[in-house]
């Protein structure tokens, strides 16, 4: 596609429910992220792709938060048993490569999750 | 891990002044830094990338600097206009590991 796309938009869900957020990445870009913006914060790193390689989960906050990255393209973001404090804007990007190549990240328009 | 601040936290100017942005990092040894505008409700669109070699780069009316050794990068908006009224954010990575850590950002407001 022209940009990096992400569904739903919205999502709003009770606490408890388990909710699935996905990201397609722009055509040819091996590196993809996962961020989150909390309102009035900055972007917390959650978990990186490149290519076939393990990925890079340092940043999510617990073991209810896991993603996946199908056939190096498509990604989907999965959080059980959600509580109050996940509300946030879930931001995905990508890049052609990754850090070291000096490439721009390019995010797609995020969804916003409110717990309630 | 890399540690970001960015002052002021919230800026109003009226259109036609030139201002600067500011951006402190932690850790010298980063590979590069990038600066982001935000919309409200949107993602997130780099404006422009300083690799660690470097100490300026220039798009248009955006000039991005980067002094490693002080841990500090400045984004310049000269002549500033209504349309660039946005939240600015600085993004610099840790090392050349696959991340960037981004500051809280500066909320721009250029009053017409």
């Amino acid at each position: 596609g022209a940009g990096v796309s992400q569904s739903p938009s919205n999502k709003v869900t009770e606490k408890g429910k388990d909710v699935e957020l996905r990201c397609d990445p722009i055509s040819g870009h091996t590196a993809l992220y996962w961020y989150r913006q909390s309102l009035g914060q900055g972007l917390e790193f959650l978990i990186y792709f490149q290519g076939n390689s393990a990925p890079d989960k340092s940043g999510l906050p617990s073991d209810r938060f896991s993603a996946e990255r199908t056939g190096g393209s498509v990604s989907t973001l999965t959080i059980q048993r959600t509580q109050q404090e996940d509300s946030a804007v879930y931001l995905c990007a990508s890049s052609l490569m990754g850090v070291t190549t000096n490439e721009k990240l390019f995010f797609g328009s995020g969804t916003q999750l409110s717990v309630l | 891990k890399q540690e970001v601040t960015q002052i002021p936290a919230a800026l109003s100017v009226p259109e036609g002044e030139n201002l600067v942005l500011n951006c402190s990092f932690t850790d010298s040894a980063i590979y590069n830094l990038q600066w982001f505008r935000q919309d409200p409700g949107k993602g997130l669109t780099s404006l422009l990338l300083i690799q660690s070699s470097q100490r300026e780069q220039t798009s248009g009316r955006l000039n991005a600097s980067l002094d490693k050794s002080s841990g500090r990068s400045t984004l310049y908006i000269a002549a500033s206009q209504p349309g660039d009224s946005a939240t600015y954010l600085c993004a610099a990575s840790e090392g050349n590991f696959n991340k960037f850590y981004f500051g809280s950002g500066t909320k721009l407001n250029v009053k017409p």
